[in-house]
């Protein structure tokens, strides 16, 4: 049974730092990994996909990395801003099937 | 380009009252539709989805229903209202074993 880890829950860095949010799966089978963003009352914001058959991802500021063998995928964050404090939400989904695994998440709190 | 709508926004409904949520999905065709609830300070529970009008699967036995009239269409329905029913309700759309796309939420209490 697939399930999916977020360390740490909660992380506050200063304005300009790089970070890096984890995400670890217990299993390792072909699955596609999805980030999300959710600001408090809102709905998730998807923010990278990576397929079971590719390494990484990036848009921006972010770079999603995935590795099978060791059952993680990593979000990496340049140059962070006060308007990147938000809640990141990891998925897995098994290609061809319909349920999406959550990881509880990391609060991230971006200080000025 | 694909929108999602959630009604209505927030919704306060005394214990016992019955409920019904609606989502609808713009721009795409043929979608597996989802409800999510997240509860104050946890994660998000899957409670239904649906991969095709009138297939609906469910994924927590609770006093819970939902339902798919037409293609674009997710509704969330209960007949009497629990306590224990409070909490922000996301509907999502997506293609099987794609990205998945969420609408705004409900905030729901259950007074």
């Amino acid at each position: 049974k697939q399930e999916v880890t977020q360390i740490p829950a909660a992380l506050s860095v200063p304005e300009g730092e790089n970070l890096v949010l984890n995400c670890s799966f217990t299993d390792s089978a072909i699955y596609n990994l999805q980030w999300f963003r959710q600001d408090p009352g809102k709905g998730l914001t998807s923010l990278l996909l990576i397929q079971s058959s590719q390494r990484e991802q990036t848009s921006g500021r972010l770079n999603a990395s995935l590795d099978k063998s060791s059952g993680r995928s990593t979000l990496y964050i340049a140059a962070s801003q006060p308007g990147d404090s938000a809640t990141y939400l990891c998925a897995a989904v098994r290609p061809g099937t319909y349920k999406y695994i959550f990881g509880t998440g990391t609060r991230l709190k971006v200080l000025a | 380009s694909q929108t999602i709508h959630q009604w209505p926004a927030t919704l306060v409904q005394p214990v016992g009252s019955p409920l019904s949520l609606e989502c609808t999905v713009e721009g795409t065709s043929n979608p597996n539709l989802y409800w999510y609830r997240q509860a104050a300070g946890r994660g998000l529970q899957l409670l239904f989805y649906s991969v095709g009008i009138g297939q609906i699967s469910s994924e927590v036995p609770q006093n819970l229903s939902a339902s798919r009239p037409q293609d674009r269409q997710f509704i969330l329905s209960s007949k009497k209202l629990l306590l224990s029913d409070s909490g922000f309700y996301l509907c999502a759309w997506g293609q099987t074993g794609f990205e998945q796309y969420f609408g705004p939420g409900t905030r729901l209490t259950v007074t």
